[in-house]
C-alpha cells in the first residue's frame, strides 16, 4: 500500500530558530501533499495544499512566510517553520495523494514540534 | 465551505456496540471517510461512502445518506484498542481534493 514516510517525529527547538519536516512518499508518486496541524485533543487543520513543482496553496489565516512548503519532486514535500514561536508548538501531520492512493489520503506519521 | 459535525466523546464497554454519527454541509459532496487516530499517532483510513447505504469492512461499518446529509461509523464487537479518536471527513473526490475534518469523536472502551 501506499506508505509516507514524515521526518522527524519529534523535534525541541528554541524561540526563534527554523526546524524543516519532511514528508516522503515512498512507494508511489505524491501529485499533491498536504499539510495539517493539530492541537491536543483537537482535530486536524489544513494549512496548505501543495501541488510538485508549483506554489503552495495556504488556508486562510496560515501565513504564508512563516510555514514554508516547497514540494520540489513528486516524492519528498516540506514544511519549514521560520523564526518559531511557543505558540507554534504542535503537532504536524502530512498527508499524499496520487495515482494509486485510492479512496483514502494517506498520512505521514506526524511530527511533535515543541518550541522552547 | 465545508462543516462537519460529530460528537466530541462516546464511552462504552468491551464488547459493545458504538455508532458516531456525522451531519455535513459541504460544497461539491463527494463522499463520506472516516479515520481512526490513536494519542499521538496518525489518522488512518478506514472507510469511505460514495453512495448511499452501508459499507462493511470486519467490525467497522459506514454508512452514508446523501439525502439526509448524514452519515455514521458502526463499531462493533468494541475492543481495548478501539479507544481512539474518529473523524469524518469530506471530501475525497478525487486525487489531489483536499480534505475536511469533523472535529473528532473520542471513543473510551472501557473493560
Amino acid at each position: 500500500g501506499a506508505v509516507v514516510s514524515q521526518h522527524p517525529s519529534r523535534v525541541i527547538c528554541k524561540s526563534g530558530t527554523s526546524v524543516k519536516i519532511e514528508c516522503r512518499s515512498l512507494d508511489f508518486q505524491a501529485t499533491t501533499m498536504f499539510w495539517y496541524r493539530q492541537f491536543p485533543k483537537q482535530s486536524l487543520m489544513l494549512m496548505a495544499t501543495s501541488n510538485e513543482g508549483s506554489k503552495a496553496t495556504y488556508e486562510q489565516g496560515v501565513e504564508k512566510d512563516k510555514f514554508l512548503i516547497n514540494h520540489a519532486s513528486l516524492t519528498l514535500s516540506t514544511l519549514t517553520v521560520t523564526s518559531a514561536h511557543p505558540e507554534d508548538s504542535s503537532f504536524y501531520i502530512c498527508s499524499a495523494s496520487g495515482p494509486g492512493t485510492g479512496d483514502g489520503y494517506t498520512f505521514g506519521s506526524g511530527t511533535r514540534l515543541t518550541v522552547v | 465551505g465545508q462543516s462537519l459535525e460529530q460528537p466530541s466523546e462516546v464511552t462504552a464497554v468491551e464488547g459493545a456496540i458504538v455508532q458516531i454519527n456525522c451531519t455535513y454541509q459541504t460544497s461539491g459532496f463527494y463522499g463520506l471517510s472516516w479515520y481512526q487516530q490513536h494519542d499521538g499517532g496518525a489518522p488512518t483510513f478506514l472507510s469511505y461512502n460514495a453512495l448511499d447505504g452501508l459499507e462493511e469492512t470486519g467490525r467497522f461499518s459506514s454508512f452514508l445518506s446523501r439525502s439526509d446529509s448524514y452519515g455514521y461509523l458502526l463499531l462493533q464487537e468494541l475492543q481495548m484498542k478501539d479507544s481512539a479518536s474518529y473523524f469524518c471527513a469530506a471530501p475525497p473526490g478525487g486525487a489531489g481534493n483536499k480534505l475536511t475534518f469533523g472535529g473528532g469523536t473520542r471513543v473510551l472502551v472501557k473493560p
